[in-house]
C-alpha cells in the first residue's frame, strides 16, 4: 500500500503562518483531505478536494497540491489550532479503494 | 444533524472477537460508505476498511484481511465492526466515519466521525 509522510511536529508564533506538508506517490493521482484531531477527540475534516472547508472550519485554513506533495496552510494561526493533523487520500498502489493515512504533524501555537 | 454514534468501551481478553456498532443519523444511511480507523493510544490514524450500506460489499485493509467484518442493518442504519482473534496490540479507539465523493474519484473525505470505541485487550 501506499505511504503519506508528515513532519512529525512544528511550531508557529501566535498570529503567524505555518504550512503542513503531506509527501506520497497517491497525491499524483488523488487530492488529500485533512484532519484536525485535539486531545481525547475525534478527527475533525477541516480540507477536503482541492482546497474546499466544511462549514464551520475558519477561512484561515486552506490547502493546496502539487506533484507529489499536499500542503495544508493555517493563516494567523491561534491557540485554537494546536492540534494533530492528519492527511488522507485513497490509496494508488494496490487496491485503488482503499485509503491510507499520513503519518500525523503535531502543530504547537507559542 | 448529521451523526454517528458508537457503541461504549469495551474489555477483552486475548484470542477474543469484539464488534463495535455506529448508528447513523440526519441522513440516508444507505446513501454513503462506511469506513472504519483506529487510533492506539499515542498513534497515528489507521485505516481498516469500508462497507457500502445499500450493497453490503466491504473492502478491507491487507493488514486485516481475514480477521475484520464489516456489516450493517439497514432497518435501524446501524454499521459493525466485527474484529476477532484480538491481542494487545489490537487495543485501540475504533472510530466511523462516513466516506464523500465518488468512491472511484479523486477526491474522498470522511465526514462526520463518530466518537470512537475505546477497546482494550487484556488478559
Amino acid at each position: 500500500s501506499s505511504e503519506l509522510t508528515q513532519d512529525p511536529a512544528v511550531s508557529v508564533a501566535l498570529g503567524q503562518t505555518v504550512r503542513i506538508t503531506c509527501q506520497g506517490d497517491s497525491l499524483r493521482s488523488y487530492y488529500a483531505s485533512w484532519y484536525q484531531q485535539k486531545p481525547g477527540q475525534a478527527p475533525v475534516l477541516v480540507i477536503y478536494g482541492k482546497n474546499n472547508r466544511p462549514s464551520g472550519i475558519p477561512d484561515r485554513f486552506s490547502g493546496s497540491s502539487s506533484g507529489n506533495t499536499a500542503s495544508l496552510t493555517i493563516t494567523g494561526a491561534q491557540a485554537e489550532d494546536e492540534a494533530d493533523y492528519y492527511c488522507n487520500s485513497r490509496d494508488s498502489s494496490g487496491n485503488h479503494l482503499d485509503h491510507v493515512f499520513g503519518t500525523g504533524t503535531k502543530v504547537t501555537v507559542l | 444533524q448529521v451523526q454517528l454514534v458508537q457503541s461504549g468501551a469495551e474489555v477483552k481478553k486475548p484470542g477474543a472477537s469484539v464488534k463495535v456498532s455506529c448508528k447513523a443519523s440526519g441522513y440516508t444511511f444507505t446513501s454513503y460508505d462506511i469506513n472504519w480507523v483506529r487510533q492506539a493510544t499515542g498513534q497515528g490514524l489507521e485505516w481498516m476498511g469500508w462497507m457500502n450500506p445499500n450493497s453490503g460489499n466491504t473492502g478491507y485493509a491487507q493488514k486485516f484481511q481475514g480477521r475484520v467484518t464489516m456489516t450493517r442493518n439497514t432497518s435501524i442504519s446501524t454499521a459493525y465492526m466485527e474484529l476477532s482473534s484480538l491481542r494487545s496490540e489490537d487495543t485501540a479507539v475504533y472510530y466511523c466515519a462516513r466516506r464523500r465523493g465518488a468512491a472511484a474519484g479523486t477526491w474522498n473525505w470522511f465526514d462526520p466521525w463518530g466518537q470512537g470505541t475505546l477497546v482494550t485487550v487484556s488478559s
